[in-house]
């Protein structure tokens, strides 16, 4: 069974300031990769599908990355409203399920 | 617009049932697959459960197999999700889910709002 691990599981950054959050999976899997930000309160929001395309209305400043079983999520400039946390997800085909990591919180 | 509206949501005992909706609009229903995802307070995202688009092929996380059933009816654009011998444990904020694509798709592109599930005495 996949599992997904995510560093750091916290990070203290100012705005302005670069976020790279990182997210491994347990197995050698497909690059069907997800990133979600969810804000306190809300439901998640699909930032990046298939390791690296930016969904509909996301800006600019997302970006995501792959590397075998080594995934990036990279914020080039924070803004205020990124501080949120952070969950990468895959699907995996057997067992026939999703995962979610344990997600990372960027915090000021 | 896509919009994902889920009811259905309350407080009941250890060993109750309780079934949750999720009128979808905005979207050709029929055409996605669907999920339920689960947050408990203060926790991370747990997938719950995941229907096909044409509703004949389910999937569940081990922790609600046996007791949790993800069903659909597309006339009506509706996912539900029936919960019974519910336990402590399965409170959490509910999410449905839409795929972002075909059925073989991993990512979900649109969610509902949430409802609230307390299991307590």
């Amino acid at each position: 069974e996949i599992v997904l691990t995510q560093s750091p599981a916290t990070l203290s950054l100012s705005p302005g300031e670069r976020a790279t959050l990182s997210c491994r999976a347990s197995q050698s899997v497909s690059s069907s990769l997800a990133w979600y930000q969810q804000k306190p309160g809300q439901a998640p929001r699909l930032l990046i599908s298939d390791a690296s395309n930016r969904a509909t209305g996301i800006p600019a400043r997302f970006s995501g990355s792959a590397s075998g079983s080594d995934f990036t999520l990279t914020i080039s400039s924070l803004e205020p409203e990124d501080f949120a946390v952070y969950y990468c997800q895959q699907r995996s085909n057997w067992p026939r399920t999703f995962i979610f990591g344990p997600g990372t919180r960027v915090d000021i | 617009e896509v919009q994902l509206l889920e009811s259905g949501g309350g407080l009941v005992q250890p060993g109750g049932s309780l079934r949750l909706s999720c009128a979808a609009s905005g979207i050709t229903f029929s055409t996605y697959g669907m999920s339920w995802v689960r947050q408990a307070p203060g926790k991370g995202l747990e997938w719950v459960a995941h229907i096909y688009s044409g509703g004949s092929r389910t999937d569940y996380a081990d922790s609600v197999k046996g007791r949790f059933t993800i069903s659909r009816d597309n006339p009506k654009s509706t996912l539900y999700l029936q919960m019974s011998d519910l336990k402590a444990e399965d409170t959490a904020v509910y999410y449905c889910a839409k795929l972002e694509g075909h059925d073989s798709s991993t990512s979900f592109d649109s969610w509902g709002q949430g409802v609230l599930v307390t299991v307590s005495s």
